[in-house]
């Protein structure tokens, strides 16, 4: 079992739909958790951090549930320019610092 | 403004070269890495370095090698290149439990 994983999609959705994805991590030493977008042939940059409490940004939420072990990114009114990879990372603080990334989903929104 | 940069963009060698990837980051940052990107496989880490002159193993690292003498500069090295390692090569940097900045990737073609 991969230690971070995410549904590859693709994930096809109409311009102006609400779409989420959910990354599960199995290590229980997960301490921090961050959202990133990667574009075709880019590098991944941040689109978000991920707390305790829930985060939004604009038309962005991230959530995180310790007891399931999961985290989640909703996007809501879904914009032609959203289409991309998102990846989750999880950095693990237990015998040294690690960061775990997700494979990646992608989203393809469509007009 | 965050910045990592690496020396090259786009690299052509040929098999048995010895080739030099390097990246430079000016935020200071304590850890280092290199990852490298194929279709379908995600992110897989090569190497990383926590400090000057340590490095760790990640989980591919056969083939490569790393050095960092300053804090700022990571390199990466291809003893003797091979067609299997064409691939994306993207370094990141972070403060030892924070998220991570990447360059804007090395995409390296070995004939």
């Amino acid at each position: 079992r991969k230690e971070v994983e995410q549904d590859p999609g693709p994930f096809n959705v109409p311009e102006g739909a609400t779409v989420a994805f959910n990354c599960t991590y199995s290590n229980s030493a997960s301490q921090s958790f961050f959202w990133y977008r990667q574009d075709c042939r880019k590098e991944p940059k941040l689109l978000m951090s991920v707390y305790s409490s829930g985060n939004e940004d604009g038309r962005f939420t991230a959530q995180l549930n310790r007891a399931s072990q999961y985290i989640s990114l909703l996007i809501r009114d879904s914009k032609l320019s959203d289409s991309a990879t998102y990846l989750c990372v999880v950095n693990v603080m237990d015998s040294n610092y690690q960061l775990i990334w997700g494979a990646g989903t992608k989203l393809i929104i469509k007009p | 403004d965050v910045k990592v940069t690496q020396s090259s963009r786009y690299l052509v060698k040929r098999t048995g070269e010895k080739v030099f990837l390097e990246c430079v980051q000016d935020m200071d940052h304590e850890n280092m890495f290199w990852y490298r990107q194929d279709p379908g496989l995600g992110l897989r880490l090569i190497y990383f370095s926590y400090d000057v002159k340590m490095k760790e193993k990640g989980d591919i690292p056969e083939g490569y090698s790393v050095s960092r003498e300053k804090k700022e500069r990571f390199s990466l090295i291809l003893e003797s290149a091979s067609t299997n390692q064409t691939s994306m090569y993207l370094c990141a940097s972070s403060t030892p439990t924070g998220k991570p900045f990447f360059g804007p990737g090395t995409r390296l073609t070995v004939t």
